[in-house]
Order: C-alpha cells, then sequence, then structure tokens
C-alpha cells in the first residue's frame, strides 16, 4: 500500500519563526489533505491540495504531484500554531492514509 | 460549513459495559468513518460506510460494531468495552460526488476502567 511519510517528527521553534513541513508519498494519489490537530484533539482541515498551491493566511501549501510529496509553510509562527501536524493521502474514497505527522511547538 | 458532531467529548465507562460513540454530520456526506488514534500508533481506521445500512471494515474492527440507519449519523458501539479500548475516536464523514475532502468532529476520549 502507498506509505505516507512526514518529517521533521518534531519541530520547536520561537514564536516569530518561519517553518516547513514536508510529507512524501509512495504512490499517486487522488486527494491530499493537512489537517492541525489541536490540543483538544480535534483534526482541523487546513488545505485539500491534490496539486498546486493554495494559501490561507500566514498558512499555505504546494503539492507537487508528479514528484509525490507536499509542502506546508507556516509564517510568522504563533504559539497557537502549537500542535501535530498531518498529512493524509486518498488512494479512494475509503482508503486514506495518513502520515504520522509532525509536532510543533512554538515557544513565546 | 460542514459539521460532524460527536456526542461525547469524555467517557469513562468499565470492563464489560456496552458502549456507543455517537456522529452525526450535517452536510448531506455519503461516506462516514470512525478511526481511533493512540499515540505512536497514529490514526487508524475502525470501520467505513458508504451509505445507509452500508459497511465495510477498517484495518482493525475487531470488537467493534457500527451502525447506519439513517444517513447523517454513524455510531460505533463497543460490545464489551476493554481496557484496551481505552483511547481516542474520531468521527469523519465525507461526500461522494464533490472532492472526497475528510471533516473530523471533535473526537470522543474514551476511558475503560
Amino acid at each position: 500500500g502507498i506509505q505516507v511519510e512526514q518529517s521533521p517528527p518534531d519541530l520547536i521553534l520561537q514564536e516569530g519563526a518561519n517553518s516547513t513541513l514536508r510529507c512524501n508519498f509512495s504512490d499517486s494519489v487522488n486527494n491530499l489533505q493537512w489537517f492541525h490537530q489541536n490540543p483538544w484533539g480535534q483534526l482541523i482541515n487546513l488545505f485539500y491540495i491534490p496539486s498546486g498551491t493554495k494559501q490561507n493566511g500566514r498558512l499555505s501549501a504546494t503539492t507537487v504531484a508528479t514528484e509525490r510529496y507536499s509542502l506546508l509553510y507556516i509564517s510568522s509562527s504563533q504559539t497557537t500554531d502549537s500542535g501535530v501536524y498531518f498529512c493524509a493521502v486518498h488512494s479512494s474514497a475509503s482508503k486514506i492514509i495518513f502520515g504520522s505527522g509532525t509536532r510543533l511547538s512554538i515557544r513565546p | 460549513d460542514v459539521k460532524v458532531t460527536q456526542s461525547s467529548r469524555y467517557l469513562v465507562k468499565r470492563t464489560g459495559e456496552k458502549v456507543f460513540l455517537e456522529c452525526v454530520q450535517d452536510m448531506d456526506h455519503e461516506n462516514m468513518f470512525w478511526y481511533r488514534q493512540d499515540p505512536g500508533l497514529g490514526l487508524r481506521l475502525i470501520y467505513f460506510s458508504y451509505d445507509v445500512k452500508m459497511k465495510e471494515k477498517g484495518d482493525i474492527p475487531e470488537g467493534y460494531s457500527v451502525s447506519r440507519e439513517k444517513k447523517e449519523r454513524f455510531s460505533l458501539i463497543l460490545e464489551s468495552a476493554s481496557t484496551n479500548q481505552t483511547s481516542m475516536y474520531l468521527c469523519a464523514s465525507s461526500s461522494l460526488a464533490d472532492t472526497g475532502e475528510l471533516f473530523f468532529g471533535e473526537g470522543s476520549r474514551l476511558t475503560v476502567l
């Protein structure tokens, strides 16, 4: 099956810093999503991005489907950005594979 | 906005009890999912439903059953809870007709004593 790898596994930054999170996948996929899991456990949708680039405020994401990776950029980090970031790739409607996540800690 | 609502944020149950976790979505999505999340093991699919009364086993269905009597509601049932079912349970839904974007509920943290 498809393998999904996220890097780095952990990232500690000072408030105001920028960061890049990476998601590699081993085969062609239909869709790709980025989520932020907040401290209470809820998975919040950040981007639905099977290809191309999208931006939402301080966050942006780029997926290069032909090279099988996606990047999530966070600029001017805030403490509220802390949490775990997951990418998930869809190979079918029911087959959705999650990466193991990047734990981001933003220090004030 | 899509809303997926899980009935309980926190539950504490005793070994052997029957446990119901309820999930309701308001966007007329065909697909609904139950995942559990454990430290070091990530998100694992328990069951998936693509229509009313239809279900498919996921990666870890043992010890669980599901019910989907109405399109908007997907219930996860632990017939006889065990301590190894202590976990965070996450419900999600997606549309067949649209992009297939997955939307999650707030999660239900279950502790079995």
